[in-house]
């Protein structure tokens, strides 16, 4: 089974700065990871598949990149709705279709 | 526009059944692979269940097998998950998902709380 690590468990930061979420695979999963956004109450939503692409209808300021074992989600400048919890998931080695323990990102 | 409405979920004792459903619509849900993932207070996401299109591929996770029985009925537009022998540990929200195994979960329905307690 492929553990995926997310760091770090909570990033406080104020709307208009940077945010860097990292995850970290227990071996490679190519690039077959994706992000997933849940705010308190919701669903999880599709952010960024296969590393680096935006899915439908995602804002530009949400990025993703990285190979391997080691991946990154950046947002580039908070809006208020982005306060939220951010999952990554991997496709590559399955079952288990795992997920990371999550990020959340509060207001400072 | 695609709708994943589940329901089914609620309270039941340790060894007890239920069985949720998942209501798809807006996308050909023959054509599509889905699955359950679940969220127990507090935590994070855990892949459940999967099964293809067919069905032929049906997968869980090592914690709900000989437990939990996934499936659909293309006709209605449904994907079902038959819960037994429950557990404490199994109260979470349980959500229906569209993703094939090399694609995302693009789509997710809102969640059915099930309460595992005695």
């Amino acid at each position: 089974e492929i553990v995926l690590t997310q760091s770090p468990a909570t990033l406080s930061l104020s709307p208009g700065e940077r945010a860097t979420l990292s995850c970290r695979a227990s071996q490679s999963v190519s690039n077959y990871l994706a992000w997933y956004q849940q705010k308190p109450g919701q669903a999880p939503r599709l952010l960024i598949y296969d590393a680096s692409n935006r899915a439908t209808g995602i804002p530009a300021r949400f990025s993703g990149s990285g190979s391997g074992t080691d991946f990154t989600l950046t947002i580039s400048s908070l809006e208020p709705e982005d306060f939220a919890v951010y999952y990554c998931q991997q496709r590559s080695t399955w079952p288990p279709w795992t997920f990371g323990q999550g990020t959340k990102v509060e207001i400072k | 526009e695609v709708q994943l409405v589940e329901s089914g979920g609620g309270p039941v004792r340790p060894g007890g059944s239920l069985r949720l459903s998942c209501a798809a619509s807006g996308f050909t849900f023959s054509s599509y692979s889905m699955n359950w993932v679940r969220q127990a207070p507090g935590k994070g996401l855990e892949w459940v269940s999967s099964i293809n299109r067919v069905p032929s591929d049906i997968y869980y996770t090592d914690s709900v097998k000989g437990r939990f029985t996934i499936s659909r009925d293309n006709a209605k537009n449904s994907l079902f998950l038959q819960m037994n022998s429950l557990r404490v540990e199994d109260t979470a929200v349980y959500y229906c998902a569209r993703g094939t195994p090399y694609s995302p979960y693009d789509y997710w329905g809102q969640g059915t709380l099930v309460t595992v307690s005695s």
